[in-house]
């Protein structure tokens, strides 16, 4: 069993649509997060939410909405789609604890704006 | 607030090369330190991590040593293999715990 799991793979779609990617993890973690990794591996954090709350909102446009209803799944939502959204986005997540730094990632979710 | 830096990629080396990728960090307090590796369209996986100052972190080959007084947890691997080609990355832990910080990866392409 895939212990974190992101759908779709691969989205492909024009600028302005509205587009939305699933995540689940089966780990039983309370904490799962959204990264961002732009054509350069550059990988940053946009979202974080800690047992359905939401504790680290990055610099990111009002365009993306996170929705966690429940533990396990973390979905994010892009209203509005740019070219600039094009990269690849990541969902993780985390056992309790500090310190652990320990981050269980999904295969990625590539999406291309075009 | 808290950063990393890594060496600039992308490296290439020949199978069975020493390898050393080298990352420094800025942090306030005592951060734990990690290395993760992104094989070829897969996610990031934890790669080994270190908690406090002379700590050494190893696994499959790889080791990173904490060093506070020059802030650094430089990768090592003493034979590289081509299975070992993959980007790298270093991070570092808030003391708070609340979140990681990534370096911006190293690309690295070990040749047969």
């Amino acid at each position: 069993d895939t212990a974190v799991s992101q759908t779709p793979k691969y989205l492909v779609t024009q600028m302005g649509n509205d587009k939305s990617i699933k995540c689940e993890q089966n780990l039983g973690h309370d904490t799962m997060y959204w990264y961002k990794q732009d054509s350069k591996k550059f990988l940053k954090i946009m979202f974080s939410y800690n047992n359905k709350e939401l504790i680290i909102n990055e610099t990111v446009p009002n365009r993306f909405s996170p929705k966690s209803p429940d533990k396990a799944h973390l979905n994010l939502h892009i209203n509005s789609l740019e070219l600039g959204d094009s990269a690849v986005y990541f969902c993780a997540s985390s056992p309790p604890g500090l310190n652990t730094g320990e981050l269980f990632f999904g295969e990625g979710s590539r999406l291309t704006v075009l | 607030g808290d950063s990393v830096t890594q060496m600039e990629g992308p490296v290439t080396l020949s199978e069975e090369a020493f390898l050393t990728i080298n990352c420094t960090y800025t942090a306030t307090g005592y951060p734990s330190l990690f290395w993760y590796v992104q094989y070829p369209g897969e996610g990031l996986q934890l790669l080994l991590k270190a908690t406090k100052a002379d700590d050494k972190g190893s696994n499959k080959g790889f080791e990173a040593t904490y060093r506070k007084e020059t802030t650094s947890f430089h990768l090592e691997k003493g034979s590289v293999q081509v299975s070992d080609s993959a980007v790298y990355f270093c991070a570092l832990e808030e003391t708070s715990g609340s979140r990681l910080t990534f370096g911006e990866g190293t690309q690295l392409t070990v040749n047969p």
